[in-house]
């Protein structure tokens, strides 16, 4: 069936730094993709989406590309802050569109 | 402000005891879905309603059942709790044939003692 594997957290950076979340996914035909954010306490919100190959998705700084030759949609981010601190999910909705099915999360920490 | 909205926030029940989660939205979409989020395991699909009147298994919904109420309403219950229930659990909606994202209610974190 469908998954998603995201890397490991958590990921401990201090501010300004690089940023990449690596995502890849196992899918039949064309899903498409997306970034969630949790912020502590929160539920989940909608960061950025793809919904076909090569389509680059992009909010509040955050950017990940839908690579279909690799199955991948990594997350960057050129210069993270501490409100960026949070639980990054990956997720795909596959063509029929049942279900989102998601990655485990990465736990995103910045210091200051 | 149009979203999902779930009942109660929070919940502490006793093993065997039973209570119903509820979930309402107002976004008139037909597809409403319960995960359940655990440390390490993401968020898994428990039960889904494409539209009002059906319901569907996901991939956990052993201890569970569903009501879809009507369009706006989908609750889950929980007959005799567990403590492998403890967990958060998400309401989310979706508007089928949209290649957009789903709308998430702000959770119910619930704990079986």
């Amino acid at each position: 069936g469908d998954s998603v594997t995201q890397m490991e957290g958590p990921v401990t950076l201090s501010e300004e730094a690089f940023l990449t979340i690596n995502c890849t996914y196992t899918a039949t035909g064309y899903p498409s993709l997306f970034w969630y954010v949790q912020y502590p306490g929160e539920g989940l919100q909608l960061l950025l989406k793809a919904t076909k190959a090569d389509d680059k998705g992009s909010n509040k700084g955050f950017e990940a590309t839908y690579r279909k030759e690799t199955t991948s949609f990594h997350l960057e981010k050129g210069s993270v802050q501490v409100s960026d601190s949070a639980v990054y999910f990956c997720a795909l909705s596959d063509q029929a569109g049942t279900a989102l099915i998601f990655g485990k999360g990465t736990t995103l920490s910045v210091s200051s | 402000n149009a979203g999902v909205t779930q009942t109660p926030k929070f919940q502490v029940l006793k093993t065997g005891q039973s209570m119903t989660l509820q979930c309402a939205q107002d976004m008139n979409h037909n597809s409403m879905y319960w995960y359940r989020q655990d440390p390490g395991m993401g968020l898994r699909l428990i039960y889904y309603s494409a539209s009002e009147g059906t319901t569907d298994k996901g991939e956990v919904p052993n201890g569970y059942n569903v009501s879809r109420l009507n369009k706006r309403e989908f609750s889950l219950r929980l007959e005799s709790a567990a403590p492998s229930q403890t967990s958060v659990y998400f309401c989310a909606t979706h508007r089928e044939g949209a290649r957009n994202g789903y709308t998430f209610g702000s959770g119910t974190r619930l704990t079986v003692v």
